[in-house]
């Protein structure tokens, strides 16, 4: 079965600061899609990242940066110079390859950016 | 429209009562989810569209829950005899169904809030 563990519930940062949130999945599949969305106070959720496991190069976008090790079934996302508008709830997600199954999700991070 | 809409916003509704969600996907999505987000938790999952049918149903919390598809675009998820811990975040999200190379992107829409008083 799969499954996604966000250990941390909730996370509290100073404006500026770099925060990492931990995403470990379980999978039988030899390949699968991993995500992070961003869910703001409005409540939708808003796609970040689709990552393939066969690629496990890290990723790079603006402030925000992914760091998939498979060997540790690890998918973490680190904001640097954290600001305001990145408090959200944060959701990492797994999805087989089919594009025929849900996506699993984890429970979420709430992230709070303090000015 | 562009994205994933979804209607009401907001509902109060009593206990005992039945209540329609609404979900109007992203034109030309064939795939349509429907998600519960409880106060404090994750996402559950609750059922999933390819068209108009629906393989699979196994997160439906009860039979007062129901869904369907018609026409291969708008959904409605139906809550029969309502109770106050079907209060929650119904949200729906879409996705093409695409080849196994190029993932399942799936997009969401803001969501209703049921509130069961």
């Amino acid at each position: 079965a799969q499954k996604v563990t966000q250990a941390q519930t909730e996370i509290s940062v100073v404006e500026k600061e770099d925060v990492t949130l931990d995403c470990v999945y379980e999978t039988r599949d030899t390949t699968y899609y991993l995500f992070w969305y961003k869910q703001p106070p409005s409540g939708e959720l808003v796609f970040l990242i689709r990552r393939n496991s066969f690629d496990e190069q890290n990723e790079i976008s603006g402030r925000y940066s992914w760091n998939f090790q498979k060997s540790t079934s690890s998918f973490n996302f680190t904001i640097t110079a954290s600001q305001v508008v990145d408090s959200a709830v944060y959701f990492c997600a797994l999805s087989d390859v089919s594009g025929n199954t849900p996506l699993v999700f984890g429970k979420g991070t709430r992230l709070s950016v303090i000015a | 429209g562009a994205g994933v809409s979804q209607s009401p916003s907001n509902k109060v509704t009593e206990k005992g009562k039945d209540v329609e969600l609404r979900c109007d996907p992203i034109s030309g999505h064939t795939a349509l989810y429907w998600y519960r987000q409880s106060l404090g938790q994750g996402l559950e999952f609750l059922i999933y569209f390819q068209g108009n049918s629906a393989p699979d149903k196994s997160g439906l919390p009860s039979d007062r829950f129901s869904a369907e598809r018609t026409g291969g675009s708008v959904s409605t998820l139906t809550i029969q005899r309502t109770q106050q811990e079907d209060s929650a975040v119904y949200l729906c999200a879409s996705s093409l169904i695409p080849a196994a190379s190029s993932g399942n992107t799936i997009y969401f829409g803001e969501g209703s809030w049921l509130t069961v008083v």
